[in-house]
């Protein structure tokens, strides 16, 4: 049972216009969102963060939007560049229990810069 | 640069067999988690170690065990390798307590089972 769902494989965009990318999560105890990108052979790489008491989180070209009674998160990029070609990953944190804060992942939307 | 490191960067092992993995966490982090890839599939959490102490495991069998050691760095070993244990493995490190928390992960060790 996902809990967090990145419905789009991959996405294309020309250069220069917004991307944007969509999650999906249904357990309603997250309370922490991220964004990561990676690209082939390395780590991913943290772009920006929202904790679910906000809406709205800015950082440069990177946007993240939260709707919680959607249980919907999205990121904006703008303007697209061609080094923004890579998988985005979306994750939540559950901290509900106290415990350990591992991170719930999206199975990642592959983002296309095209010239 | 993250400062997280793991090694060995790739790795071949037999089914049957046992393998470790290392981590280095980043400086000022006391916190690591070990996740695994699957091919076209997100991270999967393993384990997390805060501590030396293990404080909370994914869905994942009693053969996959850790360590962490007092200077922070991690061990991730996995036994009785089976086939659809080949992934890639990865390592974060976080500051437990903090309001971002966000994880900085190395860039993983690429493990393939025969």
């Amino acid at each position: 049972d996902q809990q967090v769902k990145q419905n789009s494989p991959s996405l294309s965009v020309q250069e220069g216009r917004i991307s944007i990318l969509n999650c999906d999560y249904t357990n309603s105890m997250f309370d922490y969102f991220l964004w990561y990108k990676k690209y082939p052979a390395e780590g991913p790489t943290f772009l920006i963060s929202i904790s679910s008491i906000k809406d709205k989180n800015e950082d440069g070209r990177f946007t993240v939007f939260l709707n919680k009674s959607a249980k919907h998160l999205s990121l904006h990029i703008v303007p697209s560049q061609p080094g923004d070609s890579a998988v985005y990953f979306c994750a939540a944190r559950d901290y509900s229990g106290g415990g350990a804060d591992g991170l719930t992942f999206g199975k990642g939307t592959h983002l296309i810069i095209q010239p | 640069e993250t400062g997280v490191t793991q090694s060995p960067t790739h790795l071949i092992k037999t089914r049957g067999q046992q393998v470790t993995l290392r981590c280095s966490s980043q400086s000022g982090h006391n916190t690591v988690s070990w996740y695994q890839q699957a091919l076209g599939q997100g991270p999967q959490f393993i384990f997390q170690y805060y501590r030396e102490e293990e404080n909370g495991r994914g869905n994942f069998p009693p053969r996959f065990s850790g360590l962490q050691f007092p200077n922070y760095s991690s061990e991730l070993n996995v036994n009785a390798l089976e086939l659809d244990d080949s992934a890639l493995y990865l390592c974060a490190s976080s500051l437990r307590g903090g309001s971002g928390t966000e994880a900085f992960f190395g860039q993983g060790t690429r493990l393939t089972v025969v």
